[in-house]
């Protein structure tokens, strides 16, 4: 099946700074999505995008499908950007979402 | 326009006991997944369900079922509950069986 990496694991910074996670799959995907976990464990959906690039507000993010990576761009960062960044993808196989391990971002004041 | 709702949000059992657990999709659509995610991991795969048919399962044991009702709500069965099966169960809803998922709040299952 599908494998998906994230990096880097851990992330610290001080509020304002920018930061890009990168999401790395091992075969064609038919969809790509990036959540944000919560502390209460909900996933809030930021982009679907199997390729292109899309921006909302002070995030935006870029898939290459014919290179098999996504990248999730986080400028001027907020404490409330705190929390657990998950890349997921489909290859249309009964429409399973295979989940990378995540990013933990920790945004300091 | 509501999001997937899931009840219980709490839920502590013992082991060997079964349990239920509901989803309601959002308003349209027609097919709802359901993940498992263990602390410090990504969310992992159960069951895909689209227009009250399986469309997919991932790799868990038999003690794991689900149904999708006509009015597309799901339910999760765990029989014969092990202390692993803790966890969050996450439902997700999306308009086809290939289209994006919007997930709802989760349901905590604790097993003692």
């Amino acid at each position: 099946g599908i494998q998906v990496e994230q990096s880097p694991p851990d992330l610290i910074l001080q509020e304002g700074a920018n930061s890009t996670l990168r999401c790395n799959f091992s075969d064609s995907v038919n969809n790509l999505q990036w959540f944000h976990q919560n502390p209460w464990g909900q996933l809030i959906n930021l982009f679907y995008i199997p390729s292109g690039t899309k921006q909302n507000g002070r995030l935006s993010a870029t898939t290459v499908a014919t290179e098999r990576y996504s990248l999730l761009y986080i400028s001027s960062s907020q404490t409330t950007d705190s929390g657990v960044y998950f890349c997921a993808v489909s290859n249309n196989q009964g429409g399973k979402l295979i989940f990378g391990q995540g990013t933990e971002l920790s945004v300091k004041p | 326009d509501a999001g997937v709702t899931q009840s219980p949000t709490h839920l502590i059992k013992t082991r060997g006991q079964q349990v239920t657990l509901r989803c309601s999709p959002i308003s349209g659509h027609k097919s709802v997944s359901w993940y498992q995610q263990v602390l410090g991991q990504g969310p992992q795969f159960i069951f895909q369900y689209y227009e009250k048919e399986e469309r997919g399962r991932g790799n868990f044991p038999d003690r794991f079922s689900a149904r999708q009702f006509p009015n597309y709500s799901s339910e999760l069965n765990v029989n014969a509950l092990l202390l692993g099966d803790s966890a969050l169960y996450l439902c997700a809803s999306s308009r086809g069986d290939s289209n994006e998922q919007f997930f709802g709040p989760g349901t905590r299952l604790t097993v003692l």
